[in-house]
């Protein structure tokens, strides 16, 4: 268990529609990172969070958006959902840089599987 | 921006045999890591090892250890001993540590190696 979590687990959703996809890092982790893992295009970053505030975006599309709340959870929001967003998101969380020797690696969650049809 | 490349797109082992999965990787930046996480059939996420790069000692977790050659921008996997449970998506990543960069903190990966074992 990495002590991220993510939530659903899974999610079938028509085309146009909207959803959210829910990440609760590991406890004292500030970082928070979202995936896309698909067929085509394997594993993309798609946006960071650090301690509520936006800190890099990656290949994220217009219609998806991201938050981060005071508590540390996550949200991923897809909307307008076509055929092409159908894939596993992942969420991973990561601490402080504690310096030579620390965590720098980061602590994936499950993942949500997403399927639009 | 930094790439990461795996260029076996499948591989396969015999069961207590030695396999190595390769990967390159491209960056102009001194200070980073190197990961190799592992997919199972769950599609969790799991480390497998790490790398930092001002380490010129290999990383080694039991039977995983890495052959990192900085200057050829190359770090390899090789796992000893295969196990029917290393069966998985192998993928290599690269991580920035310029903290005053916008890629610190993110994964970049390899598109994956498939890793069949046979008993």
């Amino acid at each position: 268990d990495s002590g991220v979590t993510q939530t659903p687990k899974h999610l079938i959703t028509a085309t146009g529609q909207r959803v959210t996809l829910r990440c609760s890092p590991r406890s004292g982790d500030l970082s928070v990172y979202w995936y896309q893992q698909s067929l085509d295009q394997g594993l993309q970053f798609l946006i960071q969070y650090y301690n509520g505030e936006e800190r890099a975006k990656g290949n994220i599309l217009e219609r998806f958006s991201a938050q981060q709340f005071p508590d540390l959870h996550s949200e991923l929001n897809l909307s307008s959902l076509e055929l092409g967003d159908s894939a596993l998101y992942f969420c991973a969380s990561s601490p402080i840089r504690t310096g030579p020797g620390g965590i720098t690696e980061a602590f994936f969650g499950q993942g949500t599987r997403l399927t639009v049809v | 921006a930094q790439t990461v490349t795996q260029s076996q797109p499948e591989m396969s082992v015999q069961e207590a045999e030695t396999v190595t999965l390769s990967c390159t990787y491209d960056t102009s930046e001194s200070d980073y890591y190197l990961f190799w996480y592992k997919q199972p059939p769950s599609r969790q996420m799991i480390l497998v090892i790490r790398q930092e790069a001002y380490k010129q000692q290999n990383a080694t977790e039991n039977r995983f250890s890495v052959n990192f050659q900085k200057a050829a921008k190359s770090f390899s996997l090789k796992i000893s001993d295969s196990q029917l449970g290393d069966a998985a998506m192998y993928f290599c990543a690269y991580r920035s540590d310029n903290a005053g960069g916008t890629s610190y903190g993110k994964l970049t990966f390899g598109q994956g190696t498939i890793l069949t074992v046979h008993p």
